[in-house]
């Protein structure tokens, strides 16, 4: 069985600095696919990025990006140039390849972007 | 873009009725799939689906059933409410079994079960 842990339950950010949200799982399958969900107070998840545990380049999307480290079974998302609109909860999650498979949450954690 | 539509953003009902909460895809998407949602627990899976007719027990079944007579509706049965069933249920859907590309969510339905 696969774990997701975000130990951090709450951050806080200024507008316009740069935050780091903390993911660790822990797995016995070689191949996976690990995701960052934001869900913003309209309670809409949203998929933020994706990564492929066999690619070893960190996926980047605009001012999101991730420091995936397989050895260490952590997967944290950076987020550059907070903005107002990022006040959310971010959800780190893990699936692995193959049939039939599902995603498996971490607890995810409380962002608040102050003005 | 898919849509996925819970049919209630709010509901507020009695211990002992039963309860159905309803979820809708437009994109013919083969797997559909329920999570409750609780504070400092994450999102925890409640059933799957990955075709009509077909369901699986995710991590937290008891309690609930569900159904799936048609493609784009996947359909949570509360048998017999009770107050911690109280929570927020989210309802999301995936194209096929191999598709990792993660999920497509609605809106959520929070349950207020009194």
């Amino acid at each position: 069985a696969q774990t997701v842990t975000q130990s951090q339950p709450e951050m806080s950010v200024q507008e316009a600095e740069t935050v780091t949200l903390s993911c660790t799982y822990d797995t016995s399958e070689s191949n996976y696919y690990l995701f960052w969900y934001k869900q913003p107070p309209s309670r809409q998840m949203i998929l933020v990025i994706r990564q492929e545990a066999y690619k070893q380049q960190n996926a980047t999307e605009n001012r999101f990006s991730v420091n995936f480290q397989k050895a260490a079974k952590s997967f944290s998302l950076k987020i550059s140039d907070s903005q107002l609109g990022d006040t959310a909860m971010y959800f780190c999650a893990f699936m692995p390849t193959g049939a039939n498979s599902k995603l498996t949450f971490g607890k995810g954690i409380t962002l608040s972007v102050r003005p | 873009d898919v849509k996925v539509t819970q049919s209630s953003r709010y509901l507020v009902k009695r211990t002992g009725e039963k309860v159905f909460l309803e979820c809708v895809q437009d994109m013919d998407h083969e797997n559909m799939f329920w999570y409750r949602q609780d504070p400092g627990l994450g999102l925890r899976l409640i059933y799957f689906s990955y075709d009509v007719k077909m369901k699986e027990k995710g991590d937290i079944p008891e309690g609930y059933s569900v159904s799936r007579e048609k493609k784009e509706r996947f359909s949570l049965i509360l048998e017999s409410a009770s107050t911690n069933q109280t929570s927020m249920y989210l309802c999301a859907s995936r194209r096929d079994r191999v598709a990792n590309y993660g999920y497509t969510f609605g809106s959520g339905t929070r349950l207020t079960v009194v």
